[in-house]
């Protein structure tokens, strides 16, 4: 079975810092793979998504950046975090095919 | 015009009732859509699908689709205290992604 690993679960940072979040994918090959973000009481915001290897589309402008330095692999990274980073990061994962999305446990932001 | 609405809620329903949850979408070339439940603090869970008009059950859950009305639904009979959470509609437009509504939290009352 595909099992999807997110880390880590909370994370307490300065403005100004720089990020990186992981998201592996077991079980699967070649997967879609997607970040979203979800203010307080919002909904979801897809930032990132991948379709292969080195293979990145941005959805918004913004202060993130996202890697896919293997197949089942998906980093979002920050050079400087801004307040308005804070918030629920998910990455997701779907058949190659499809876009039935998993998500991962999620990461918890605060830039303080 | 959001491509996927819902009602935020809170939807307020007394356990044992029957919770409905409404979903508006805007691109009528959609073909899939899903229905997601966020506990609070917790990434969403898959918990219906549904591709074809009608309706579809799962257990106590039921999802409705009306493609002509753009509109997607789910039922929920003999609500539990522990379905209380967000539920999150989304839409599978063609696109690379699914495009999700705001989320309608319910509240089962004990």
């Amino acid at each position: 079975s595909q099992t999807i690993h997110q880390w880590p679960a909370t994370l307490v940072q300065p403005v100004g810092s720089p990020l990186s979040l992981e998201c592996t994918v077991e079980g699967t090959s070649n997967p879609n793979l997607y970040w979203y973000r979800q203010a307080a009481g919002r909904g979801l915001q897809l930032l990132f998504y991948s379709v292969g290897i080195g293979q990145i589309s941005s959805e918004v402008p913004q202060n993130l950046s996202a890697s896919r330095p293997q197949d089942r692999q998906f980093i979002l990274s920050s050079k400087k975090l801004l307040l308005s980073d804070s918030g629920f990061y998910l990455c997701a994962w779907a058949r190659g095919e499809g876009n039935l999305n998993t998500f991962g446990s999620g990461t918890r932001l605060t830039v303080v | 015009q959001k491509e996927v609405e819902q009602n935020s809620g809170p939807l307020s329903v007394p356990e044992g009732a029957i919770a409905s949850l409404n979903c508006t979408y805007s691109d009528r070339g959609s073909q899939s859509f899903f229905w997601y439940r966020q506990y609070s603090g917790k990434s969403p869970e898959l918990i219906m699908s549904i591709y074809s008009n009608g309706d579809k059950e799962d257990g106590r859950f039921t999802a409705q689709l009306n493609k002509a009305s753009q509109y997607v639904s789910l039922l929920i009979r003999d609500s539990q205290p522990s379905d209380s959470a967000t539920y999150l509609c989304a839409v599978d437009t063609g696109r690379r992604a699914l495009t999700f509504g705001s989320g309608t939290r319910l509240q089962v009352q004990p």
